[in-house]
């Protein structure tokens, strides 16, 4: 139990277009889900915190405006990477929490390439 | 300010012994702690986790010790598998105020051979 699937695994696109990732609790109700990001060789940095129904809540130095999260079901948060460039590559993961459940459970991350 | 620290970056043992992968905090809020096993493109997979109400937990081949006068744990992994290879992250949270966000140390790769 406890999966949380994240598509796509692998993007490649040019600077400037945006790029919507999807994680999905497959098998339980996530009221909060995470988004962070790990650059290479270093530790998973927290970018937002996400409850269904509300707004994010984003940490210092995230900018909110050019990483949208949208938390509109109990099993489903995207995070849409506005106007990438190439300092936006880097591997994002998200992660769900169910209702007074810990540990969070993490999807398998996604590669960003931006060109 | 890293708030958890792994200091070892990798650690290399041989299959059957034991592996011992540290962690260090300075946040005293922290009252909750886990463990995270995460291979090469892959998202991290929960292992084990420690209330500080508790100074050991075990499950299978895995134990957790918490020193919270030292702010100080550490994760036992005997006897140690091949398929153990990984990096290990400590996380950290404040259970009660911050909605269980995690605070993740820089990992430690681990390497067992056979």
């Amino acid at each position: 139990g406890a999966v949380v699937s994240q598509h796509p695994s692998w993007v490649i696109c040019k600077s400037g277009t945006s790029v919507k990732i999807e994680c999905r609790s497959l098998d339980f109700q996530a009221t909060t889900m995470f988004w962070y990001r790990q650059f290479p060789k270093q530790s998973l940095m927290l970018m937002a915190t996400s409850n269904e129904g509300s707004k994010a809540t984003y940490e210092q130095g995230v900018e909110k405006d050019k990483f949208l999260i949208n938390h509109a079901s109990l099993t489903l948060s995207t995070l849409t990477v506005t106007s990438a460039h190439p300092e936006d590559s880097s591997f994002y993961i998200c992660s769900a929490r169910g209702f007074y459940d810990q540990p969070q459970h993490f999807g398998d991350g996604t590669r960003l390439s931006i060109l | 300010d890293q708030q958890v620290k792994q200091n070892s970056p990798s650690l290399s043992v041989q299959e059957g012994r034991i592996s011992i992968l540290n962690c260090d905090y300075t946040n005293s809020m922290f009252d909750y702690f886990l463990w995270y096993k995460k291979y090469p493109a892959e998202g991290p997979t929960f292992l084990i986790s420690i209330s500080s109400i508790k100074d050991k937990n075990e499950d299978g081949r895995f134990t957790v010790f918490l020193n919270k006068s030292a702010k100080h744990l550490s994760l036992h992994i005997v006897p140690s598998q091949p398929g153990d290879s990984a990096v290990y992250f400590c996380a950290a949270s404040e259970e009660e105020t911050s909605g269980s966000r995690l605070t993740f140390g820089e990992g430690t790769q681990l390497t067992v051979n056979p």
